[in-house]
Parts: C-alpha cells; structure tokens; sequence
C-alpha cells in the first residue's frame, strides 16, 4: 500500500544546477507533507515541509512545491552543493500534522550532486 | 542543538532473545515515536506515544513490541521474542506541541542484527 511514491530512485545533478525531487500521494486525507533528508547511518534529518493550505514553501535554498489537484509535490534545490548528496525521503501525515499523527514516508530518491 | 539519542548503535542477538532499543528524546518535547527502516526499504511507522500512552500504533506493532518511558527521559522499546524479519534500523523520533509538532526529530538509529 503505497500512499507516497518517489518514482526515480536515484537522481544526478551537477553542482549549482537545480535539483528536482518529486513526490506523488495517493490519500487526500493527507494535508501536511514534509521532505526529510537522509545519510547513511543517520537518522532521517527534517528539511522542509507544507501545509495544504499553501501551494508553495521557501526556506533558502529549498522550495517545497504542492499541487494538491493532481496529489503532487516537488522539492527542488537552487543551486545544488555536494554536500546535498543524501537520501531525500518525502513524507505526509493526515490532520493538519498535528503530533501523534503518523508520517508516512516515500521509499526515497537518492541524490548525487557531482562536483 | 538538541538531539535525540539512542543507544545502542548496533545490537546483535539470537532469535527469540528480547532487545531494548533505548532513546533520549529531546528534553522538552512531548510526542515520541519508533520507526523502522528495513534494508533496502522506506522508513515506517511503528508507535505514538503521548501522555504516557500509545496514541497509535501500526500493524507491524504486535504483541511482542512494547514501549515504555519509565522515568520521564528515556523512551524505549522492547522486543519480546525477535524474530529474522524484525532485523532493520530503529529511529526514534520526537515532536513539540504546536506548529512544529509534525516536524520529527529523528535519532542516529539502532541497527538491530537478529541472527
């Protein structure tokens, strides 16, 4: 039962070029989404995150895009560093992602941004 | 910066030995979670706990898992009986109240070995 997908796996940019990662959801009881960041023998690190109310998040150089019609988002990274180069898990809970609500995660997209 | 802890890094037991998986959630946060990421696979929701109770908990959390917080730090979560398939990573998470209280902060993970 996959209610978040990240289709591509794996995804390869070139440094200061722009990193899109994208995000499809499938339950729309879902209204909070968050992108988490991961390396290896880490714990998933929080990045970015949007209500539903909102079509559009920026915190620096990550914007977090949602297209609530077609159950879409995207996460994209301008410009891209190596030290970007992570596992990006996206991730969505249902009630206005209040706490106690579970997230549940996308199975990742591994970026690799080449110096 | 606060962190969530867990410890330990890597335990490796005989099937059908019980494990506790300890966490230190960040101290004034007051909603705390397990996930698991088995290799290879997303990262997925094991158990709430607020107040101290279970809010929710997935399917994967049968009888034989547990979850205290015995004494107003630690959170933890037992294994009764392991089995193969319960080998896979811990994280432990934590949330505050509020707007931030979707955003989890996740442990480094315990990576559980069951032989």
């Amino acid at each position: 039962d996959q209610q978040v997908k990240q289709n591509s796996p794996s995804l390869s940019v070139q440094e200061g070029r722009i990193s899109i990662l994208n995000c499809d959801y499938t339950n729309s009881m879902f209204d909070y989404f968050l992108w988490y960041k991961k390396y290896p023998a880490e714990g998933p690190t929080f990045l970015i995150s949007i209500s539903s109310i909102k079509d559009k998040n920026e915190d620096g150089r990550f914007t977090v895009f949602l297209n609530k019609s077609a159950k879409h988002l995207s996460l994209h990274i301008v410009p891209s560093q190596p030290g970007d180069s992570a596992v990006y898990f996206c991730a969505a809970s249902g009630q206005g992602g209040g706490a106690t609500n579970k997230l549940i995660f996308g199975t990742g997209t591994l970026l690799a941004v080449q110096p | 910066e606060p962190e969530v802890t867990q410890t330990p890094s890597h335990q490796v037991t005989q099937m059908g030995q019980e494990v506790i998986l300890r966490c230190v959630p960040i101290s004034n946060h007051l909603y705390f979670y397990w996930y698991r990421q088995i290799l290879g696979q997303k990262v997925e929701f094991l158990v709430s706990f607020y107040n101290n109770e279970i809010s929710e908990k997935s399917e994967i959390f049968d009888d034989q898992f547990s979850v205290e917080r015995p004494d107003g730090s630690n959170f933890t979560l037992k294994i009764r009986s392991t089995k193969l398939e319960d080998s896979a990573m811990y994280f432990c998470a934590s949330s505050g109240s509020g707007s931030s209280a979707g955003e989890l902060f996740f442990g480094e993970g315990s990576r559980l070995t069951v032989l």
